[in-house]
């Protein structure tokens, strides 16, 4: 079946730095990419959905300076946290519509982040 | 807009046992999908059950099945022969056509031994 592979799993980093977060859809093209972020015992919220070739689209509140999102091929969409601070500490989760389904999406397995 | 609302924070069940974990919904679309996924400690979303808003039947798989009331906007969860591997957290969420995925806020179920 479809999968989504998103690395790392997990990062730690220093505040001010920058970390790239990967997702690649294994076995199918994923023309969009949802990016949610989860913050501990709260639910997925919708950070940006990015398209292939073109610009992301970013949810009211997402700062799109900051957290960049790239889909430069349609099996590999990336999100760059810039200049990351402690408050960006989350767990960070990609989705793609499945697409052997009529329905349903498929995620990452996430990537959680630290910022000390 | 669409919402999802579990009022449930936390549930807890005997192992074994069937729990019902509520999702209510609440959108203007016609068309519309519904989903539960479960998320344990490791953070991974797993893909559980789905319902579309002209099934005519309850969606089914395996242990899961969705008792959906469509006149009340309801979309419960029922687990049968709960074991401990299912304590993690639930989401219902929902897509409408054209739209993004909304999800609820999550239950926790805990299974006791």
């Amino acid at each position: 079946g479809a999968v989504v592979s998103q690395h790392p799993s997990w990062v730690i980093c220093k505040s001010g730095t920058s970390v790239k977060i990967e997702c690649r859809s294994l076995d199918f093209q994923a023309t969009t990419m949802f990016w949610y972020r989860q913050f501990p015992k709260q639910s997925l919220m919708l950070m940006a959905t990015s398209n292939e070739g073109s610009k992301a689209t970013y949810e009211q509140g997402v700062e799109k300076d900051k957290f960049l999102i790239n889909h430069a091929s349609l099996t590999l969409s990336t999100l760059t946290v810039t200049s990351a601070h402690p408050e960006d500490s989350s767990f960070y989760i990609c989705s793609a519509p499945t697409p052997d389904r009529a329905y349903g999406y498929t995620f990452g397995s996430g990537t959680r982040l630290t910022v000390v | 807009a669409q919402k999802i609302t579990q009022t449930q924070p936390g549930m807890f069940v005997q192992e074994k046992e069937a729990v019902t974990l509520d999702c209510t919904y609440d959108t203007s679309d016609p068309s519309y999908g519904l989903f539960w996924y479960k998320q344990p400690s490791s953070g991974e979303m797993i893909f559980l059950i789905y319902q579309g808003s002209y099934d005519q039947q309850n969606a089914t798989e395996g242990r899961y099945s969705l008792n959906f009331q469509k006149a009340r906007k309801s979309a419960n969860l029922v687990i049968s022969a709960s074991q401990l591997g299912d304590s993690a957290m639930y989401f219902c969420a929902m897509v409408g056509y054209g739209q993004n995925f909304v999800f609820g806020p999550g239950t926790r179920l805990s299974v006791l031994p």
